[in-house]
């Protein structure tokens, strides 16, 4: 069984601090990763993807992955009071068993001014 | 990415009652699927609409209780039947779009509260 895992928080990090979020992942044949940010009441919002080893950045947010660790991360520099949501780390499969993108539980984020 | 709708936002409803959820997206997308999201967890895919096809159904979720249709490539509903409190949750739409099968974009979802 594919599994996801998130640390479910809350993170709390001061405005200006950098956040980051973890998230590791069962299936060693994963092969893209992604991570999404709801805010409350709210559905999920794509901001990242990555899809091979090392770092991708895109403003403030970089997406780090380590397929050998089966690891994938978010930092978020410069965490502003606006970046308080849940993170959902989603992965995804394609073998054999079939293809599916499986979120993990979440991190909540909070960040106070 | 895709412009996604879904009604209604939200409802409440008795419970052995029936909803059908609609979701409607202004392009033509290759896959839609329908996930659920109860108060606090993450999201659990329920399945995947197939146009012109039967839904793919995942482990735990029937298509008597899910009904599911996908009659073109910009629309889809998810059906909740014989609705008990248990199904009180957030419905959420996805899609992918063509050649990019595995990012998928969520419509607004919908609210559902089974008294």
């Amino acid at each position: 069984q594919k599994e996801v895992e998130q640390n479910s928080g809350p993170l709390s990090v001061p405005e200006g601090a950098i956040a980051s979020l973890n998230c590791t992942y069962s299936d060693r044949v994963s092969q893209s990763f992604f991570w999404y940010r709801q805010y409350s009441g709210k559905s999920p919002e794509l901001i990242m993807s990555i899809y091979s080893n090392g770092d991708k950045e895109d403003g403030r947010f970089t997406a780090q992955l380590n397929k050998a660790s089966q690891y994938v991360s978010l930092l978020i520099r410069d965490s502003q009071p606006s970046d308080s949501a849940t993170y959902l780390c989603a992965v995804y499969t394609d073998n054999n068993a079939g293809n599916m993108l499986t979120f993990g539980g979440g991190t909540r984020l909070m960040v106070k001014p | 990415s895709a412009v996604i709708s879904q009604k209604p936002s939200r409802d409440i409803c008795q419970r052995g009652t029936s909803l059908t959820i609609q979701c409607q997206v202004d392009s033509q997308v290759t896959m839609m699927f329908w996930y659920r999201q109860q108060p606090g967890q993450s999201l659990t895919l329920i399945a995947t609409a197939n146009q012109g096809s039967e839904a793919t159904y995942e482990s735990g979720f029937v298509i008597d209780k899910f009904p599911i249709s996908r009659p073109n490539l910009t629309f889809s509903t998810l059906t909740v039947s014989n609705m008990s409190p248990e199904d009180s949750s957030i419905y959420l739409c996805s899609v992918s779009t063509p050649g990019g099968q595995e990012t998928q974009y969520f419509g607004p979802g919908t609210r559902l509260l089974v008294l």
